[in-house]
């Protein structure tokens, strides 16, 4: 069975980091496009970020490019987000998600987080 | 700042047709494949309609999608009240290099 889970959300200060990552069973990371997407609480989705199957290349959203990097650890069949400086804007639920708009399309559940003062 | 354009809202009856229309630009919808997706209250979003009209395993035919041009749209027969969600259409940009979604509709059953 396919599941995709995530973990490392929660509160930080504007500014601090944080390392998300995202648990694959089922399939591996490092044979599949593997992507973020985060949603404010009542809001719409926003796509973040991107790996493709070799992992050389990554894409970024222009909101976080610069401060946000994506990677792997085929090891683990772990996907991560590492979060630098963030800001109050960045607060959202952060999903991880497997072939976004593929046929096999599987996503986690999310995970929060808050960035507050 | 999505730059795919969606109504905030539609509705209809048990049994009737919507369609959710999705507005876009040749750097997008225009350039390449359209997604739709619906999300229920308080779960993670489901795909839909992939490469504009194709549906995953398990997505009743009640859904169907379409694109021309710069616009793209998605349409539920059949409407029955687990339809109640909002979908977003999403697409890739070229100009932006990522995904762009739309602004999102919530379909309302009355």
């Amino acid at each position: 069975e396919v599941q995709v889970v995530e973990s490392g959300g929660g509160l930080v200060q504007p500014g601090e980091s944080l390392r998300l990552s995202c648990a694959a069973s089922g399939f591996s990371v490092s044979r599949s496009w593997m992507h973020w997407v985060r949603q404010v609480p009542g809001k719409g989705l926003q796509w973040v970020s991107r790996m493709n199957i070799d992992g050389r290349v990554t894409n970024y959203a222009a909101s976080v490019k610069g401060r946000f990097t994506i990677s792997r650890d085929n090891a683990k069949n772990t996907l991560y987000l590492q979060m630098n400086s963030l800001r109050a804007d960045d607060t959202a639920v952060y999903y991880c998600a497997r072939d976004f708009g593929g046929p096999n399309d599987d996503w986690g559940q999310g995970t929060l987080v808050t960035v507050s003062s | 700042q999505s730059v795919l354009t969606q109504p905030p809202s539609a509705s209809g009856t048990p049994g009737q047709r919507v369609t959710i229309s999705c507005s876009g630009s040749s750097s997008n919808i225009g350039n390449d494949y359209v997604y739709w997706y619906q999300q229920l209250p308080g779960t993670a979003p489901r795909l839909l309609i992939y490469k504009n009209n194709q549906r995953p395993s398990g997505v009743p035919d009640r859904f169907s999608g379409s694109k021309s041009g710069t616009s793209a749209s998605l349409a539920i027969s059949g409407l029955r009240s687990e339809d109640e969600a909002d979908y977003y259409c999403v697409g890739w940009d070229a100009s932006l290099s990522g995904y762009v979604f739309g602004t999102g509709t919530q379909v309302t059953v009355l």
